[in-house]
């Protein structure tokens, strides 16, 4: 157990529709990261948050957006949701400045389905 | 432009035999390069992180060795068993003055399978 949770485990949900996934950090972690990981394909940087702001931006669509409130917890909001969004969404949290040496913790991922 | 390469995409070997994952990276300017595994339909967790001065790293079984004239990495598996399934992930990793945080590149990983 990584310390990261994630919720929720699993969603199925219709094309053109909008879902939120959110992303509890390890404790004392101000970093919080999303990552996209479709069937078959390495895992896809999406965004960085550092205690409540944003840091770094990967590969994110415009339909996508995310927070980090002031308690550290994260949101992923998809929107107009697509056939090709269906994924693997993974957070993961990181000690900010140390984050070089100890690595990211990984939490389990949310499985989105868009049918 | 950053990039991990990882060979072989896939590896199929018996339990209890030894093998080894490479990993090319050209990553600037670079920080530390990482080693992932991967179980199916979960998250990634760490097993080595290897900055420019250290060339070797150990965690139990998996032994990781970097060189850094050459920008390649791989990972060696000792005595493989049925649980070492997984997916195997090197990271890149860079950091600039510019940059409060790192940046990671991720390859795309190596698929390995133990067989009884």
């Amino acid at each position: 157990d990584s310390g990261v949770t994630q919720t929720p485990k699993h969603l199925i949900t219709a094309t053109g529709q909008r879902v939120t996934l959110r992303c509890s950090p390890r404790s004392g972690d101000l970093s919080v990261y999303w990552y996209q990981q479709s069937l078959d394909q390495g895992l896809q940087f999406l965004i960085q948050y550092y205690n409540g702001e944003e840091r770094a931006k990967g590969n994110i669509l415009e339909r996508f957006s995310a927070q980090q409130f002031p308690d550290l917890h994260s949101e992923l909001n998809l929107s107009s949701l697509e056939l090709g969004d269906s994924a693997l969404y993974f957070c993961a949290s990181s000690v900010a400045g140390d984050g070089h040496l100890r690595g990211q913790y990984f939490g389990p991922g949310t499985r989105l389905t868009v049918t | 432009k950053n990039q991990v390469e990882q060979s072989p995409q896939s590896l199929i070997i018996l339990e209890g035999k030894n093998c080894t994952l490479q990993c090319n990276y050209t990553v600037s300017p670079f920080s530390n390069l990482r080693w992932y595994k991967q179980d199916t339909g979960r998250g990634p967790v760490s097993l080595t992180i290897m900055t420019f001065s250290e060339n070797t790293k150990s965690n139990g079984r998996y032994t990781a060795t970097l060189d850094a004239d050459t920008k390649q990495s791989s990972l060696h598996i000792t005595a493989s068993q049925l649980s070492d399934s997984a997916s195997y992930i090197c990271v890149g990793t860079l950091k600039s003055p510019q940059l409060l945080h790192e940046k990671l590149t991720f390859g795309t990983g190596t698929r390995l399978t133990i067989i009884p």
